[in-house]
């Protein structure tokens, strides 16, 4: 099976928090996020490999992440902000650097 | 860091023709090229990729060609079908044997339509 990511679509309010969850192909130990909109394209968040956070990418705090001891992975946002609203993408591969990367089919989170 | 510019943002072909999208990067670290097909609503979908140490590589009717010295890299698709129809992006990254981990940096898409 491919990457997972829970939930497929979401609609939330300003000022509240959201977590999302990416559970990463079997036997892959990296997990990074993206962020999708139509203005910004495809955009880092940051990538976690071992529980360890390797990489981040120019986000606010509000966004964080983390990983488990199993490689899911989750991602929250707090304090949710209009423009916040976008296809929020997790992606996995097997080792920690310079390997294949597949993605998910990503989770649609509108914020109202 | 990284840049990837892409071109261009929209290309329409008759079905059976070939289709080119280009990309240049900036940082010559980067090392490791995969091209992404998005369907509408779906996340993407890596179609091919290329590593520093190879000049071009082909998979049936795609292939990729890279050229360091110059920092571009190009996605061929010959004998276009309308199931090609989508948004093509490429990417770039510096991991591999620098370590630098997996994050891509992506071109802004490319909006391809075969025409019938």
């Amino acid at each position: 099976t491919g990457v997972t990511q829970s939930p497929t679509h979401l609609i939330k309010t300003r000022g509240q928090q959201v977590t999302l969850s990416c559970s990463p192909i079997s036997g892959h130990r990296s997990v990074s996020w993206y962020q999708q909109t139509p203005g910004q394209g495809l955009q880092f968040l940051f990538e976690y490999f071992s529980e360890t956070q390797r990489n981040k990418g120019n986000f606010p705090g509000r966004f964080s992440g983390r990983q488990f001891s199993n490689s899911r992975s989750e991602m929250n946002v707090s304090t949710l902000e209009l423009g916040d609203s976008a296809l929020y993408l997790c992606a996995s591969s097997l080792v920690d650097s310079g390997n294949t990367i597949y993605f998910g089919e990503g989770s649609w989170l509108t914020v109202v | 860091g990284e840049n990837v510019e892409q071109h261009p943002s929209t290309l329409s072909v008759q079905e059976g023709d070939s289709a080119v999208i280009k990309c240049t990067y900036s940082d010559s670290a980067s090392n490791y090229f995969p091209w992404y097909k998005q369907e509408l609503g779906k996340g993407p979908q890596l179609i091919i990729d290329i590593r520093s140490n190879v000049g071009e590589k082909k998979d049936q009717r795609i292939a990729v060609t890279l050229n360091k010295t110059a920092k571009h890299f190009s996605l061929h698709i010959t004998e276009t079908q309308p199931e090609d129809s989508a948004v093509y992006f490429c990417a770039a990254s510096n991991g591999g044997l620098t370590g630098g981990g997996n994050k891509l940096t992506f071109g802004t898409g490319t909006q391809l339509k075969v025409e019938l």
